[in-house]
């Protein structure tokens, strides 16, 4: 495995309800993102933090609200969803570079988790 | 500005014959680029990473692609496919200049067949 975990796997829920998604890295690595997979699209990146800052936000509805606590933990939190939002959501991390230096970080990713929204 | 475009939704192949996924690039700055990999009910596995060191890159599980700077292409290749390898694989570009965001193609669902 990779390192990055995610819990849970799945999760079917309604529109009214509210629920977190959570994501943990073991890597030491200080950025961390937010992806969503909807089916015949390509990975959307939602959200990014570096060293507990969110640095990115993708115009995301604010039905999605992102919270990291510390630099291996990452949280999503969701409410009052659309059955629209029902995808794989996938974490993942990489280290943070200092500015200038011309390499892309690798990005490890989480298994995901499989979101049904009825 | 950058992007990526994988040629090939589904490609089809049989046991121990060569794979190609292809992949083009559109990048305003040096390009790193990436293949990753998803099996069924996975996450993305890194196969390997181009990052301007040498331009044919070896990954894991026998699979490697060359860089091609003149054709904006980095083509996924392996020699020999084993059943194993099905599974959707997606070529990711992103500008050194950009940080760390990467932008994803559409991915190559591979099918190996008996």
């Amino acid at each position: 495995e990779t390192g990055v975990t995610q819990t849970p796997r799945h999760l079917v829920m309604g529109m009214t309800n509210k629920k977190s998604l959570k994501c943990e890295q073991h890597l030491g690595h200080n950025a961390m993102y937010w992806y969503k997979q909807s089916a015949k699209k390509p990975l959307e990146l939602m959200f990014v933090y570096n060293f507990k800052e969110q640095t990115e936000n993708n115009s995301v509805p604010s039905r999605f609200s992102p919270e990291c606590p510390n630099s291996s933990h990452l949280f999503l939190h969701l409410h009052t969803l659309q059955p629209e939002d029902s995808a794989l959501y996938l974490c993942a991390s990489s280290r943070h570079r200092a500015s200038g230096i011309r390499v892309t970080d690798t990005q490890y990713f989480g298994p995901g988790t499989r979101l049904t929204v009825l | 500005a950058q992007s990526v475009t994988q040629l090939d939704s589904h490609v089809s192949v049989s046991e121990g014959t060569p794979v190609l996924l292809r992949c083009n690039y559109s990048s305003s700055y040096s390009p790193s680029l990436f293949w990753y990999v998803q099996h069924p009910n996975k996450g993305l596995q890194l196969l390997l990473k181009y990052t301007s060191a040498a331009t044919l890159v070896k990954g894991i599980n026998g699979f490697e692609a060359e860089f091609k700077k003149s054709e904006t292409s980095f083509h996924l290749t392996k020699p020999s496919a084993h059943m194993s390898d099905a599974a959707e694989y997606f070529c990711v570009v992103s500008d050194n200049n950009a940080g760390n965001m990467l932008t994803f193609g559409g991915g190559t669902r591979l099918m190996v067949k008996p």
